[in-house]
């Protein structure tokens, strides 16, 4: 069975000091691996998709990576508008159509 | 290019009443996804539809149910409905069911009293 776990559950920052969210993996054949943003009461923001390991994507503050068991998502310099949570998806090879497995989310604060 | 769209998005139901959800998905895409979010479980995986045809179902009972029109728009059916149904009811389409990455619609909260 797919799983995904992300850590830590929360994390608080204060504004412009950088860090790290992990989300590790197991799954039959990683198809992706996605990264979405969600805001209280809102759905998920689509941030990354990386498909082998070794690949690696930006986007402004943030920066996303992958190995074979795992992704990390760099925060650099966070802005208080950076808080919510942080979703990490798998979707697996095979007859896996259109289902992806998320972890319970990071959820991040960013104080001014 | 206008994102997914989900109708309505709240809504209040009793107990052993039926609701049915609506999907827009992404102009020109043809896969569609459910998902129910909870804050004990998370996002789960209900089903997913790809040009009508349902192509993979997550372990929810059979009072979830849904379909797919040919424009690809999206209907989502929950029978006797139960207080843990209560959730945030979420939506996602894709180019194909392959690959590409999913968009998320804004959701429907739905609570059962």
């Amino acid at each position: 069975e797919d799983q995904v776990t992300q850590s830590p559950e929360a994390l608080r920052l204060q504004e412009g000091e950088s860090s790290s969210l992990n989300c590790s993996y197991t799954v039959s054949g990683l198809r992706g691996l996605f990264w979405y943003r969600q805001d209280p009461g809102k759905g998920p923001e689509f941030l990354f998709t990386l498909y082998s390991a070794g690949e690696e994507k930006e986007k402004e503050r943030l920066k996303a990576t992958l190995t074979k068991k795992e992704s990390f998502l760099h925060i650099t310099a966070p802005k208080p508008e950076d808080s919510a949570t942080y979703l990490c998806a798998v979707q697996a090879g095979g007859t896996s159509y259109g289902k992806l497995t998320f972890g319970q989310g990071t959820i991040l604060t960013v104080h001014p | 290019k206008a994102g997914v769209t989900q109708t309505p998005r709240y809504l209040i139901k009793t107990r052993g009443q039926q609701v049915t959800l609506s999907c827009s998905p992404i102009s020109g895409h043809r896969s569609v996804s459910w998902y129910q979010q909870t804050p004990g479980q998370g996002l789960q995986f209900l089903f997913e539809y790809f040009s009508e045809t349902q192509r993979n179902k997550g372990n929810f009972p059979g009072r979830f149910s849904g379909r797919q029109f040919s424009n690809s728009r999206s209907e989502m059916n929950v029978s006797t409905l139960e207080l843990g149904d209560s959730a945030l009811y979420l939506c996602a389409s894709s180019a194909s069911s392959g690959r590409d990455t999913q968009y998320f619609g804004p959701g429907t909260r739905l609570t059962v009293l």
